[in-house]
């Protein structure tokens, strides 16, 4: 069966330090991964998303940047955090982007 | 940018009602689904309606789309508190692989 890690669950971090979300994803070949952030009570705001190795579409521009280094692994990363990059990081993937989606349990982020 | 958008932001029932969602979205669709998601964790998918389908049912939900006025409608029958959650629609479009939410409905069943 197909599984979805997305850790840490919990980060706190200074202003001004890097940042680096790990998503790996078991059981599936050639998902499309996406993450999101949720800002607290409120939607979700797709930031990026990929559809195969080294193929990332990012949706907002922002202080922030994604990887896919393989098949099933998505990173987000940061050089330096903002106050603003504060939130609720989810990680997803879906077969071929018009099936359903499944979620990682999220990332809180909390920058200090 | 978010796509769907939901209304109302919140819903509160009484154990028993019936609770409706609303979502409206502005381009055209591959397909409409709902998720739900209770506080702090990931979210689950509910539900999925394709373009060509104008309602679906699964165990207490009932969600109905309309394409004319690029909007969708989520039922829970017979609410329980455990149903105490947001709602979230989300849409898949046919040009790209991206999906998008809105901004959700978040729901209180009273027991």
């Amino acid at each position: 069966s197909q599984t979805i890690h997305q850790w840490p669950a919990t980060l706190v971090q200074p202003v001004g330090s890097p940042l680096s979300l790990e998503c790996t994803v078991e059981g599936t070949s050639n998902p499309n991964l996406y993450w999101y952030r949720q800002a607290a009570g409120r939607g979700l705001q797709l930031l990026f998303y990929s559809v195969g190795i080294g193929q990332i579409s990012s949706e907002v521009p922002q202080n922030l940047s994604a990887s896919r280094p393989q098949d099933r692994q998505f990173i987000l990363s940061s050089k330096k955090l903002l106050l603003s990059d504060s939130g609720f990081y989810l990680c997803a993937w879906s077969v071929g982007g018009r099936t359903e989606a499944f979620f990682g349990q999220g990332t809180r982020l909390t920058v200090v | 940018s978010q796509q769907g958008e939901e209304d109302p932001q919140a819903l509160s029932i009484q154990e028993g009602e019936n609770a409706t969602m609303n979502c409206s979205y502005k381009t055209s669709i591959n397909n409409l689904q709902w998720y739900r998601q209770n506080s702090g964790r990931g979210l689950v998918h509910l539900i999925l309606i394709r373009s060509n389908e104008r309602e679906k049912h699964s165990g207490r939900l009932r969600v109905t789309l309309d394409t004319s006025k690029k909007s969708s409608s989520l039922l829970i029958t017979a609410s329980r508190a455990a149903d105490t959650a947001s709602y979230f629609c989300a849409t898949g479009s046919y040009n790209n692989n991206d999906m998008r939410f809105g901004a959700g409905t978040r729901l209180t069943v009273k027991p």
